[in-house]
């Protein structure tokens, strides 16, 4: 399987922040990579597809990019709705194995 | 507009089959270009991918529980289902639904369901 670590587990941050999430896989998953957000008790929202592309009705202050191994999320300006957790996954190969990383929690400081 | 609803018992033995299923609703479960899939997350824990279908009814699984899942589809009820055998507590979990679109991201997702395994 591949495994997909995400850093940091949890982060503290204020309205107006850039923040930046990493997520890494244990091989290379070329660009097959999503971003989620998580509010408590809500199912997962599609962010970011194929590691850059940005979901239809997703604010534009989000942003993936990466390929290879190594990934990052950023969200340009915090918004106060931005606090939530978010997953990345990988779908590489046919058919794909999917993964999940353990999840970033992103507090309010 | 699109809808995914999982339905299904909310409590399971342990030993026995948990059975759920996806009613989807604003567009065609045979659709071409979409597959449909099951992900889980126990309580206060991460995200786990079960498997996912396509209308023809080819499926492919999570290799940790592939023993032990069957994920079908009933077009004509554009459903799709999950069984999940000889469950354990470690299977309790809320149970989602998704459509699954070229790149495998899930970019529509059922409300959830909450499984519990006891006796």
């Amino acid at each position: 399987d591949i495994q997909m670590t995400q850093s940091p587990s949890s982060l503290s941050a204020s309205v107006g922040d850039r923040v930046t999430i990493t997520c890494r896989a244990s091989q290379s998953i070329r660009n097959y990579l999503n971003w989620y957000q998580q509010k408590p008790q809500k199912a997962p929202q599609l962010l970011i597809y194929a590691a850059s592309s940005l979901q239809s009705g997703v604010p534009s202050r989000f942003s993936g990019s990466g390929s290879g191994t190594d990934f990052t999320l950023t969200i340009s300006s915090l918004q106060p709705e931005d606090f939530a957790t978010y997953y990345c996954q990988q779908s590489y190969g046919t058919p794909p194995s999917i993964t999940f990383g353990q999840g970033t929690r992103l507090e309010i400081k | 507009q699109l809808q995914l609803q999982e339905s299904g018992p909310g409590l399971v033995k342990p030993s026995e089959t948990l059975s759920l299923t996806c009613t989807v609703s604003g567009i065609s479960i045979s659709s071409s270009n979409y597959y449909w899939g099951w992900i889980r997350q126990p309580p206060g824990k991460g995200l786990e991918w079960i498997g996912s279908i396509y209308y023809s009814g080819s499926a492919y699984y999570n290799p940790s529980l592939k023993s032990r899942v069957t994920i079908s589809v009933d077009t004509s009820k554009n459903q799709f289902s999950l069984k999940l055998r000889s469950v354990t507590a470690a299977d309790t979990a809320v149970y989602y639904c998704t459509r699954e679109e070229v790149s495998s991201a899930s970019d529509y997702w059922g409300q959830g369901t909450l499984v519990t395994v006891s006796s």
